[in-house]
């Protein structure tokens, strides 16, 4: 089955750069089918979505409104793999992460499964 | 302030029946998109619970059952069990934030 396996620093300084990565197994970053995503869960956000790479041809990210100006997500074909950057982040941006696949898109939705294990970042100096 | 909204906690005894709402507008639920479910052990990730309003993964009990009506949707549990204790949550997607959207959770205690 489709295993996510996430890794990177908990602890990083205001103003910095949060980088996380999701490793795949079971499955392909290059699917043509997925999309691999990042999600993170905090008490004052709940959960919330960030946003998305997959490949249709060509490769192709979506980001949420709330990160769009801060935050990259970029595949490894390599490695099968996918990573997240969050610039300039603030004591807000403290969170669990969350990798997640998104098996495939109907024109009504779609659901997260699995995800990875989380990482909990806390943005502190 | 998610943007679908959730009861922050409910609650019941072993072998009653609850149900946890989720209520959207008509940028998600009432635009038609689909709601899903799921179910937050404490300290892990969140699992799929229900797919597409009202469908069960493989392996997941029949106690559970999703609707939706309108701009809302809603998880019951029956014959409620200790080990369904747990955070819920809902999901769709959102057309004027081109984006998937959750509620805010619901612990669920289990009297």
């Amino acid at each position: 089955q489709v295993q996510l396996q996430q890794s990177g620093p908990g602890l990083v300084k205001p103003s910095q750069t949060l980088s996380l990565t999701c490793a795949i197994s079971g499955d392909s970053v290059s699917s043509n089918s997925a999309a691999w995503n990042w999600i993170r869960q905090s008490p004052s956000r709940g959960l919330e979505w960030l946003g998305r790479t997959y490949y249709r041809s060509k490769w192709y990210n979506d980001y949420a409104l709330s990160v769009k100006s801060r935050i990259t997500i970029n595949p490894d074909t390599s490695k099968n793999q996918f990573s997240l950057q969050l610039n300039s982040v603030t004591p807000d941006d403290t969170a669990v992460y969350y990798c997640a696949r998104f098996p495939a898109a109907g024109p009504l939705g779609g659901w997260f499964d699995p995800w990875g294990q989380g990482t909990l970042v806390i943005v502190s100096s | 302030q998610s943007v679908l909204t959730q009861p922050p906690s409910v609650s019941g005894a072993p072998g009653q029946r609850v149900t946890i709402s989720c209520t959207g507008s008509s940028s998600n639920i009432g635009a038609g998109y689909n709601v899903y479910w799921y179910q937050q052990l404490p300290g892990t990730a969140p699992k799929l619970l229900i797919y597409d309003n009202s469908n069960r993964p493989s392996g997941v009990p029949d106690r559970f059952s999703g609707s939706k009506s309108g701009t809302s949707a809603s998880l019951a549990i029956t014959g409620l069990q200790a080990e369904d204790e747990a955070d819920y949550h809902c999901q769709s997607y959102d057309s004027s934030l081109s984006g998937w959207v959750f509620g805010g959770g619901t612990k669920l205690t289990v009297l």
